[in-house]
């Protein structure tokens, strides 16, 4: 069966540090993933989406980037973090049968 | 650009059925999901309508209507757990891939 990975499940980080979050999806191949950032009450805001090695689509102009070296792994980056980064980050991956998320980072920028 | 809306707010008893709407424009289709998301956590699949009708999992449903854009999640014989936000989420775009979501509706179960 597949799943998907995601770590560190918190993570505080003071301003202007970098950031690194992993995603990694086991059991199927050239999954549709997905990275999301969930402010406190708020909905679900699509930040990157990639369909393939290499290939990333940004969906909102930020201070985060995304890449995906390997066909199961997509990561989420930032040279330097802003107070306003702090949410919950997830990862998520689409398959025959649904969308799926990973568990979660929630992310406090100090 | 996307327009997803389902109501913020609903309430119910133990035992009672609810239905959560939602209603959505998007430029191209191909998917609509239901998720559940309880406090703290990650979103949980519910269930993914492609074609029109009614697609049944034990005490949930979920039914689509394309040329309506609409979609409702029921909820039957509700427990006190079934407390939580309820997601829905199309996926559409120009290349049919991208899956956005609307803001949730909070359901409150009472006993």
């Amino acid at each position: 069966s597949q799943t998907i990975h995601q770590w560190p499940a918190t993570l505080v980080q003071p301003v202007g540090s970098p950031l690194s979050l992993e995603c990694t999806v086991e059991g199927t191949s050239n999954p549709n993933l997905y990275w999301y950032r969930q402010a406190a009450g708020r909905g679900l805001q699509l930040l990157f989406y990639s369909v393939g090695i290499g290939q990333i689509s940004s969906e909102v102009p930020q201070n985060l980037s995304a890449s995906r070296p390997q066909d199961r792994q997509f990561i989420l980056s930032s040279k330097k973090l802003l107070l306003s980064d702090s949410g919950f980050y997830l990862c998520a991956w689409i398959g025959g049968n649904g969308a799926f998320f990973g568990q979660g980072t929630r992310l406090t920028v100090v | 650009g996307q327009n997803i809306d389902q109501p913020t707010e609903m309430t119910a008893t133990e035992g009672a059925i609810v239905q959560i709407n939602c209603t959505y424009q998007t430029s191209g289709f191909n998917g609509l999901f239901w998720y559940q998301q309880h406090a703290g956590e990650a979103p949980t699949f519910l269930s993914y309508n492609v074609l029109d009708g009614l697609e049944e999992k034990g005490r949930f449903s979920s039914f689509l209507s394309r040329s309506k854009g609409y979609s409702y999640l029921l909820l039957k014989e509700l427990q006190m757990k079934d407390s939580a936000s309820y997601l829905c989420a199309v996926r559409g775009g120009s290349t049919l891939g991208r899956l956005y979501f609307g803001r949730g509706t909070q359901l409150t179960v009472w006993p």
